[in-house]
């Protein structure tokens, strides 16, 4: 079992869709993060949630809308997408809020 | 705002050539510095990291040594194998800036060739 696990690992949906991803860290951690991964751009953090709460939402358009059930798990919740929004999605965790991250595998999502 | 700089590529080098990917910080405070290496169709895996001034981070042959006064965090390997090719990623942490998660670089994608 890996230590940060993300589904599903490809995504294909229109703009009018609904969907959502799915991470789930078995490390034990308190944080978790929404990164997104675009060509030629660096990382953009998205958001944090620490001990379940959301700490950080870095002007995130609301079509991108984050869960956090549980220290264990986290979701990103997509709905009217535009193609824009096509990148690879990484969900990550640590233990303290500024430590060393460990990240999935990511999501490939791709908007039509 | 904290910010890293890196060399973009891409780097091509030659099999048992000498690397160095540099990088550069600006942040407030005493931020820890990093080296993440992501393969191609996978995540980003830490290579190495170093937590304070003058610290040396090492991990697979790569090394890098904190700065301070260069505010840089250069990533060097004596003897690059085909293996190595990636992108790589410099980042900082910075807790004392009030900041959660890392700030990363654009990334280096390293091409080596045998």
């Amino acid at each position: 079992e890996t230590g940060v696990t993300q589904t599903p690992r490809h995504l294909v949906m229109g703009m009018t869709n609904k969907k959502s991803l799915k991470c789930e860290q078995h490390l034990g951690h308190n944080a978790m993060y929404w990164y997104k991964q675009s060509a030629k751009k660096p990382l953009e953090l998205m958001f944090v949630y620490n001990f379940k709460e959301q700490t950080e939402n870095n002007s995130v358009p609301s079509r991108f809308s984050p869960e956090c059930p549980n220290s264990s798990h986290l979701f990103l919740h997509l709905h009217t997408l535009q193609p824009e929004d096509s990148a690879l999605y990484l969900c990550a965790s640590s233990q303290a809020r500024a430590g060393e991250l460990f990240f999935g595998e990511g999501s490939r999502l791709t908007v039509l | 705002g904290d910010s890293v700089t890196q060399m973009e590529g891409p780097v091509t080098l030659s099999e048992e050539a000498f690397l160095t990917i540099n990088c550069t910080y600006t942040a407030t405070g005493y931020p820890s510095l990093f080296w993440y290496v992501q393969y191609p169709g996978e995540g980003l895996q830490l290579l190495l990291k170093a937590t304070k001034a003058d610290d040396k981070g090492s991990n697979k042959g790569f090394e890098a040594t904190y700065r301070k006064e260069t505010t840089s965090f250069h990533l060097e390997k004596g003897s690059v194998q085909v293996s190595d090719s990636a992108v790589y990623f410099c980042a900082l942490s910075n807790s004392g800036g009030g900041a959660d998660g890392l700030t990363f670089g654009k990334g280096t994608h390293l091409i080596i060739q045998p």
